[in-house]
């Protein structure tokens, strides 16, 4: 079965400052990943994602993700941190791999980005 | 154009009622997933249906979770008995066709806004 694994489920960072949420991910089958973001009060919204091709992804908002097969690693990482960023983050894999079905996702990391 | 629409936004009820929580996906969207969110759990899959398929409820915690859809449009995530465990954001989520032949194509779910359950 799939599963992720996010480190830390809070982050604090200045603003400017490089950004790394960690992500690490089980799959049985060739893993299609994703990192979501979740403003407060909104549902999820798709920062990027990884299929097949090119394992650096990059994303909305000046986000990226790079997949690592040997470490099983998806982290996002954005090299300035702007105050609008703050948010939950979610990284999530495709349960079956392919284009449809259901999602698995990690327990979220908070961003908080300090003035 | 619209996007996944929820209602309620927001949803009070009490132990032991049945509630019904209502999703209307995206225009021509074959698929529809229902996924709960909660302090805790974080996402879990509930209920996913795919056009005409059987849908896939590998997910639902308990025979007191049900869900229904239209043809390819609304759908209805109904919990009988509620219990206090059952407050969460219910989140709703579509997305297209998946296309023949096209292994490496990913048909992004687009989220609603979700509805939020207290059970008193």
């Amino acid at each position: 079965a799939q599963s992720v694994t996010q480190l830390g489920s809070h982050v604090s960072v200045s603003e400017g400052a490089l950004v790394l949420l960690r992500c690490n991910y089980s799959s049985s089958v060739p893993p299609y990943l994703f990192w979501y973001v979740q403003y407060p009060n909104q549902g999820l919204q798709l920062l990027l994602k990884y299929t097949t091709g090119a394992t650096l992804v990059k994303g909305i908002n000046g986000f990226e993700a790079e997949f690592k097969k040997s470490e099983t690693s998806f982290h996002l990482t954005k090299p300035s941190a702007h105050m609008s960023d703050a948010a939950e983050y979610f990284c999530a894999v495709s349960e079956y791999g392919g284009s449809q079905g259901n999602l698995i996702f990690g327990k979220g990391t908070k961003l908080s980005v300090k003035p | 154009g619209a996007g996944v629409s929820q209602s309620p936004s927001n949803k009070v009820t009490e132990k032991g009622k049945d509630v019904e929580l209502r999703c209307d996906p995206i225009s021509g969207h074959t698929a529809l997933y229902w996924y709960r969110q909660s302090l805790g759990q974080g996402l879990e899959f509930l209920i996913y249906f795919q056009g005409n398929s059987a849908p896939d409820k590998s997910g639902l915690p308990s025979d007191r979770f049900s869900a229904e859809r239209t043809g390819e449009s609304v759908s209805t995530l109904t919990i009988q008995r509620t219990q206090q465990e059952d407050s969460a954001v219910y989140l709703c989520a579509s997305s297209r066709p998946g296309l023949a032949g096209q292994i490496s194509s990913y048909n992004e779910q687009f989220f609603g806004p979700g509805t939020r359950l207290t059970v008193l």
